[in-house]
C-alpha cells in the first residue's frame, strides 16, 4: 500500500483550463502539504493543513486551492493554467515531524503547452 | 541568498569514490533533512538530524549546529546513488514547515 499517493502522476493540459491534483495519505498523518519543485528542481512550500484546517499559505496565485475534505486528503485545485504553472507537484505528510519526519508523494508532472 | 545553501551543485564521480555535499543554513532550525530524488521519481527522506551524526548502509550524515552546516557522506559510491540530494531545514514551529536548499546532482560513473 502506498503510504501517500498522488492522481495523477502526469498532466498535460492547455493554457486557460482549470485542472485538480489529488492526495491521499494512509499514514494516520495530521499535516498534509503541497509542495512546488520547479525546473531547476528547487522545491517550494506552498499550502500546509492540519486537521483539515489552513495553515500555512505562502505566496501563491490565488488560481491555487486547496481543498482538505478531510485529514486523510489534501487536494490541489488550479484554476485559468498558466505556462509558467508547469512544474512537479509534491504532496507530503507529517506527524510530529522533528520526531518522524515526512513522507512525500511521487510527484505529479504538471504540463501547461 | 536562500537561507539553505548546497554545494556542489553538480558533482560528478567514478565508481568507489567518497563523496560529500555539503549544506550550509542561516536560520533557526529544530532539524535537518537529507532527502534523495532519483530522474523522475518521488522523493525519499534519506536523514533527519538535529545534533550529531547518523549513519545508514554507505551514508552518513552530520551536522553542527553552532556552525549551522551538515555535511552528507557517501561511501564507495554506485551509479546507483545517481540521484539529486536536497537538503531542508525544518523551522521551530510544530507544523514543520520545511526550506529547502537548491539540491546537488550527483551523477557515478561506472
Amino acid at each position: 500500500d502506498t503510504a501517500v499517493s498522488q492522481t495523477p502522476k502526469y498532466l498535460v493540459t492547455q493554457m486557460g483550463n482549470d485542472k485538480s491534483i489529488k492526495c491521499e495519505q494512509n499514514l494516520g498523518h495530521d499535516t498534509m502539504y503541497w509542495y512546488k519543485q520547479d525546473s531547476k528542481k528547487f522545491l517550494k512550500i506552498m499550502f500546509s493543513y492540519n486537521n483539515k484546517e489552513l495553515i500555512i499559505n505562502e505566496t501563491v496565485p490565488n488560481r491555487f486551492s486547496p481543498k482538505s475534505p478531510d485529514k486523510a486528503h489534501l487536494n490541489l485545485h488550479i484554476n485559468s493554467l498558466e505556462l509558467g504553472d508547469s512544474a512537479v507537484y509534491f504532496c507530503a505528510s507529517s506527524q510530529s515531524p522533528e520526531i518522524y519526519g515526512y513522507t512525500f508523494g511521487s510527484g505529479t508532472r504538471l504540463t501547461v503547452v | 541568498k536562500n537561507e539553505v545553501e548546497q554545494s556542489p551543485q553538480n558533482l560528478t564521480a567514478q565508481e568507489g569514490e567518497f563523496i560529500t555535499i555539503n549544506c550550509s543554513y542561516s536560520v533557526g532550525i529544530s532539524a535537518l533533512h537529507w532527502l534523495q530524488q532519483h530522474p523522475g521519481g518521488g522523493i525519499v527522506s534519506l536523514f533527519m538530524l538535529s545534533s550529531g551524526k547518523k549513519k545508514h548502509g554507505r551514508l552518513i550524515a552530520t551536522i553542527n549546529i553552532q556552525e549551522k552546516h551538515s555535511s552528507l557522506h557517501i561511501t564507495a559510491s554506485h551509479p546507483r546513488d545517481s540521484a539529486v540530494y536536497i537538503c531542508a531545514v525544518a523551522g521551530g514551529t510544530s507544523y514543520g514547515k520545511l526550506t529547502f536548499g537548491q539540491g546537488t546532482i550527483l551523477t557515478v560513473h561506472p
